[in-house]
């Protein structure tokens, strides 16, 4: 079976633009998670989705927002963007995102804003 | 929110060496998972261990969650075993894995 994928792999945007970033889980996986990644620090999380509904959301401002699909994929949009924004964005899918299974993520998408 | 600490923060090692990694968090958890980042910056799954011990080739791992730390073993390190590896735990209710700052590894020929 596929991981999961993400697109795009890269992305060059300029300050006060808009990005989306795209995410298919596993088969057969119906939670999504968005974490975001500045170099030399773990990961942050972002958002959960599962079965189209927010189920979690970490310490982001509103320009960050997300939705599922009804096949499960997902969308990160970030409006505004800024400087700071530029990180590695990954997703995570898992069976029901109820915690105590396993995570797995995708490639990741990296966003460089000038 | 939970903290997690992983340490030593760098290591470098000689091919054929054994380390241990160490990862400890501040609260119970209901999922652990230890993770290589290669230098592309994807996350590979190492091991799922909120509890007991697991082995899978040159690596091992055991988490005694009622202490709140979890131990990440290489033995006979390769060069293909540098990079990050992340701790990164969720505790019950909460939905989302909290990160440690990594384990940075450089195995050197």
């Amino acid at each position: 079976d596929a991981g999961v994928t993400q697109s795009p792999t890269h992305l060059i945007k300029t300050r006060g633009q808009h990005v989306t970033l795209r995410c298919s889980p596993i088969s057969g996986h119906k939670s999504v998670s968005w974490y975001q990644q500045v170099l030399g620090q773990g990961p942050q999380f972002i958002f959960q989705y599962y079965e189209k509904e927010e189920r979690g959301r970490g310490n982001f401002p509103d320009r960050f927002s997300a939705r599922q699909f009804p096949n499960y994929s997902s969308e990160l949009n970030v409006n505004a963007l800024l400087l700071g924004d530029s990180a590695l964005y990954l997703c995570a899918s898992s069976r029901t995102g109820t915690g105590a299974e396993t995570q797995y993520f995708g490639p990741g998408t990296r966003l460089l804003v000038l | 929110g939970i903290q997690v600490e992983q340490s030593p923060p760098d290591l470098i090692l000689q091919e054929g060496a054994n380390s241990t990694l160490r990862c400890n968090f501040s609260d119970s958890v209901n999922n652990l998972q230890w993770f290589h980042q290669n230098p592309w910056g994807q996350l590979i799954n190492l091991f799922y261990i909120p509890s007991g011990t697991k082995q899978n080739g040159r690596l091992s791992a055991t988490t005694v969650a009622t202490e709140r730390y979890s131990l990440l073993y290489i033995s006979s390190s390769q060069t293909t075993d540098s990079g990050v590896y992340f701790c990164a735990v969720e505790y019950y209710g909460n939905n989302r894995l909290a990160f440690g700052k990594g384990n940075q590894v450089v195995v050197i020929p």
